[in-house]
């Protein structure tokens, strides 16, 4: 699987849209975008996912460049709910690959 | 509904000891994982399952056993606890080994090993 990189920490203001980005400059052409989160003392929740279009559900929009080298998941308005590790994660869906989870962002809704 | 239940949710042993970490997913999912998570580690993954009757290793294994006699049911088994073994564990289930819907996690087992 892809390595990706994130930044360590992030902060926003409460009602604002958050941004979080991922590069994965090595992804391959069969790979897809997966980010979860963790809330303190959760266990890891699901987001969202995508392979080459923007994708977009209850609880985010998950933006895939061109080249699809980076995406941007966007919390459009986060709460103080929304205050945890996001992690992007880059990964085959053929075969029984593993899920592994590198060391995320930690994203700090303020009022 | 329920989704991935773990119990107990925090535990304390004697390095020696044995016990197991229970996991159970009520959504028949074939695919169960078991993973430990470190601080400022992420998450790592112990061994997992594929469907009832099969598991396999995954990056750290050792010193853990599983089994998976039933799809609901995926329990972890330290057989002689260590301190190395402190960590919070988590149990992941999905639908097909691919994860693509994602995985459902359970809430964590807290374990100190003393």
């Amino acid at each position: 699987d892809a390595k990706t990189t994130q930044p360590t920490s992030m902060d926003c203001a409460e009602g604002r849209a958050a941004n979080l980005p991922c590069n994965h400059s090595t992804i391959s052409g069969n790979e897809y975008v997966y980010w979860y989160r963790q809330i303190h003392s959760q266990g890891p929740q699901y987001i969202i996912h995508g392979l080459k279009n923007n994708e977009t559900n209850e609880m985010a929009s998950l933006i895939i460049t061109e080249d699809r080298k980076s995406s941007t998941l966007i919390l459009p308005h986060a709460t103080l709910r929304d205050t945890a590790v996001y992690y992007c994660i880059v990964r085959t869906n053929s075969g029984y690959s593993t899920l592994t989870f590198g060391k995320g962002t930690m994203l700090l809704v303020s009022p | 509904n329920a989704g991935v239940t773990q119990t107990p949710k925090f535990q304390v042993l004697k390095t020696g000891q044995s016990m197991t970490l229970q996991c159970a997913q009520d959504m028949n999912h074939e695919y169960m994982s078991w993973y430990r998570q470190d601080p400022g580690m992420g998450l790592r993954l112990i061994h997992y399952s594929v469907g009832a009757g099969i598991t396999d290793q995954g990056e750290v294994p050792n010193g853990y056993n599983v089994s998976r006699s039933t799809t609901e049911d995926f329990p972890l088994r330290l057989l002689s606890a260590a301190p190395s073994q402190t960590s919070v564990y988590f149990c992941a289930s999905s639908k097909g080994g691919q994860g693509v819907d994602g995985y459902t996690f359970g809430s964590g087992t807290r374990l100190t090993v003393v």
